[in-house]
C-alpha cells in the first residue's frame, strides 16, 4: 500500500532564515505531488504541484519554491522566510484517484 | 460565486442524529468530488469520493451528488462526538488540481 511521509512535524524558524520541507511517497510510481498551505482557521491554498520529475507548476507567486529531484520526493524551500509564511504545510499525492495527505508540518515564524 | 462553497458553521447536532453537510460548486469544477475530515491540528483524511450522479453509501456516511443543481452533500448517520471535526468538500478541476471549500465545522453534542 502507498504511504506518504512528511517531515519535520513542527518547525520554529526566525524571519529571514531558509526553509526546506521534504515529502516522500512509497508504494507508487510517478505520482502527482502537491504542496498546500493552510493558515490558522482557513482553507487549503495550493502552492505547487508536480506531475513528473523536474516538472513544477506554481500556483501562488511568493518567496517559496518547490523541486522534485526524484520520482517520489517533493521539496518545498525558501531562501528567506517571512512572518506571513507561518502556517500548516501539507504534502499530498495521487495517481489518478483521490488526493491523500501527509501528516503536515506546522511552521511558526518568529 | 466561489468555485466550491460551504457554510463555515458550526453545525451542531445531538449525538445519534443525522448530520447533513452541503457544498455547491461552479462550472469550473468537474464531476468528481471528495469529502475530507480534518480534526483540529491534523491533516485532512479522505472519507468519501463520488464520481456520478446519485448516492454513494459507506458505513454511516452517504455522499450525494446532484449535477443539475451543482451540489454535493455528505450525510452522517448516528452522529458520534468523535465525528466532531471540520469537513472539507473538494472538486476536481480536471487539470490535476482540486478546488477545496473552506470547510464546515461539525459539533456533535453528547
Amino acid at each position: 500500500s502507498q504511504t506518504i511521509h512528511q517531515w519535520p512535524a513542527t518547525l520554529v524558524q526566525p524571519v529571514g532564515s531558509p526553509l526546506s520541507l521534504e515529502c516522500t511517497v512509497e508504494g507508487t510510481s510517478n505520482p502527482n505531488l502537491y504542496w498546500y498551505r493552510q493558515a490558522a482557521g482557513r482553507g487549503l491554498q495550493l502552492l505547487f504541484y508536480s506531475v513528473g520529475i523536474g516538472q513544477i507548476s506554481s500556483e501562488v507567486p511568493q518567496n517559496l519554491s518547490a523541486s522534485r529531484p526524484q520520482d517520489r520526493q517533493f521539496i518545498l524551500s525558501s531562501k528567506k522566510l517571512l512572518l506571513s509564511d507561518s502556517g500548516f504545510y501539507l504534502c499530498a499525492w495521487n495517481d489518478g484517484g483521490p488526493q491523500h495527505f501527509g501528516d503536515g508540518t506546522r511552521l511558526s515564524i518568529l | 460565486q466561489k468555485e466550491v462553497e460551504q457554510n463555515s458553521g458550526p453545525l451542531s447536532v445531538p449525538e445519534g442524529a443525522i448530520a447533513s453537510l452541503n457544498c455547491t460548486y461552479s462550472d469550473r469544477v468537474s464531476q468528481s468530488f471528495f469529502w475530507y475530515r480534518q480534526y483540529s491540528g491534523k491533516s485532512p483524511e479522505l472519507i468519501m469520493s463520488i464520481y456520478s450522479n446519485g448516492d454513494k453509501e459507506d458505513g454511516r456516511f452517504t455522499a450525494q451528488l446532484n449535477k443539475a443543481s451543482q451540489y454535493v452533500s455528505l450525510l452522517i448517520r448516528d452522529s458520534q462526538p468523535s465525528d466532531s471535526a471540520t469537513y472539507l468538500c473538494a472538486g476536481d478541476s480536471g487539470t490535476y488540481k482540486y478546488i477545496f471549500g473552506t470547510g464546515t465545522r461539525l459539533k456533535v453534542l453528547a
